[in-house]
């Protein structure tokens, strides 16, 4: 059973549409993060978020923490290519010092 | 100068043989970890390591055998490899345990024949 539950698994658009993808649980988290992962490479972090409602911009990035801090969305505005990757949530839940990781969203942007 | 990194990258070898895979941070953090990513790229926890010492053992069969000289490195060493080990390994360090940010390696490939 996983705990960080995501969604879609596969995402394909456009350059210049919007996405979402989301991350859920039944858990509540003391704080979430997103890695993207290109291929052939480890993941990188984007973004920690801490705080229940709390929103956070890395540019065409809007990150969002659900405010019972059980879920997140990771927002994409005017999608490049450039953004083609695995996208991934991790968290904490039980405070345990192991990271549990989302199964990932792929998305991929055409040019 | 690279934060993270492994060698190999790639390893292809055949059941039953017994490889290592070797990591090497610059960060000066104090925690190392590996991970196993499957085909599906789904990404867990195997191994922690704080200044040395084991943290976590996440169910990982004792084929596999973590060692960590020092802070810098963290090794994996797996014996009498299986099919079912075939996947991308990834060592990973943080400033503190996690959920700190993790640091990844570029990982390991390894795909047993």
């Amino acid at each position: 059973t996983q705990l960080l539950e995501q969604s879609p698994q596969f995402l394909s658009i456009q350059e210049g549409e919007n996405l979402t993808v989301y991350c859920n649980s039944s858990s509540v988290f003391s704080s979430l993060q997103w890695y993207r992962q290109e291929p052939g490479e480890g993941p990188v972090l984007l973004v920690t978020v801490v705080t229940g409602g709390e929103v956070k911009k890395l540019k065409r990035l809007t990150f969002q923490f659900g405010d019972a801090r059980k879920d997140s969305s990771l927002h994409i505005t005017a999608a490049q290519p450039g953004d083609t990757g695995l996208y991934l949530c991790a968290g904490d839940p039980a405070n345990d010092y192991k990271l549990s990781f989302g199964a990932g969203t792929t998305v991929t942007v055409r040019a | 100068d690279t934060a993270v990194s492994q060698t190999p990258k790639y390893l292809v070898t055949q059941m039953g043989n017994d490889k290592s895979i070797k990591c090497e941070q610059n960060l000066g953090h104090d925690t190392m970890y590996w991970y196993k990513q499957d085909s599906k790229k789904f990404l867990k926890i195997m191994f922690s390591y704080n200044n040395k010492e084991l943290i976590i053992n996440e169910t990982v069969p004792n084929r596999f055998s973590p060692k960590s000289p020092d802070k810098a490195h963290l090794n994996l060493h797996i014996n009498s490899l299986e099919l079912g080990d075939s996947a991308v390994y990834f060592c990973a360090s943080s400033q503190d345990l996690a959920p700190d940010t993790q640091y990844f390696g570029p990982g390991t490939r390894l795909t047993v024949l």
